[in-house]
């Protein structure tokens, strides 16, 4: 069975600098997804970035950007230039290509603060 | 842009007592998904539903358990017998097609308390 490990309960970091989130993951598969997810205050889960795993290149959305090394099988998420609405609980996630199945396994979150 | 909505946002309920958790997923989806948190812990999946029947379900999902997609735009997840170990927030996720490469998109949650 696949698992997502998230290491950091709580992350913070001050508005406009960066900060890494870290995210590790267990699978005897080849061919996968990863995703990161952003839950607000306000419950809602978000998507905020997805990797598949036979791509080498890491996936970037604007200030969100990942460090995917699948021979490691690390899945960091990096949030540049951060913003006060950034703060959320992040969750890493992990999909199997193969199949039928498409349930996301989860990470158990990191809590990211933004200082102003 | 389209949304997953999921009433009530709380939900209060006896222990024994029979609950109905609401969902109306975007409306050209066709894949639909139950996930639940209990505090503290981790987002863990319940029940995927297509094509009116359930297509995968996880040790948590038992008999107590159900889902039903009444009519063309409601999904819901009915529990029997609530026990004090059901509180937790329940998502709801739906997804546009098969293909894995699809995002599923989330609901706010509905947070249930077993009194």
């Amino acid at each position: 069975a696949q698992t997502v490990t998230q290491s950091q309960p709580e992350m913070s970091v001050q508005e406009a600098e960066t900060v890494t989130l870290s995210c590790t993951y267990d699978t005897s598969e080849s061919d996968y997804y990863l995703f990161w997810y952003k839950q607000p205050p306000s419950r809602q889960m978000i998507l905020v970035i997805r990797q598949e795993a036979y791509k080498q290149q890491n996936a970037t959305e604007n200030r969100f950007s990942v460090n995917f090394q699948k021979a490691a099988k690390s899945f960091s998420l990096k949030i540049s230039d951060s913003q006060l609405g950034d703060a959320a609980m992040y969750f890493c996630a992990y999909r199997t290509r193969m199949g039928s199945n498409y349930k996301l396994t989860f990470g158990k979150g990191t809590l990211l603060t933004v200082n102003p | 842009e389209p949304e997953v909505t999921q009433t009530p946002s709380h939900q209060v309920t006896q222990m024994g007592q029979e609950v109905i958790l609401r969902c109306v997923p975007i409306s050209n989806h066709l894949y639909f998904y139950w996930y639940r948190q209990i505090l503290g812990q981790k987002v863990e999946f319940l029940v995927s539903f297509y094509n009116n029947e359930i297509s995968e379900k996880s040790e948590i999902f038992d008999d107590q358990f159900s889902v039903e997609r009444p009519d063309g735009s409601n999904f819901t997840l009915k529990i029997r017998s609530t026990k004090l170990e059901d509180s937790a927030m329940y998502f709801c996720a739906s997804s546009e097609a098969e293909y894995s490469n699809q995002p599923q998109h989330f609901g706010d949650g509905t947070r249930l308390s077993i009194l």
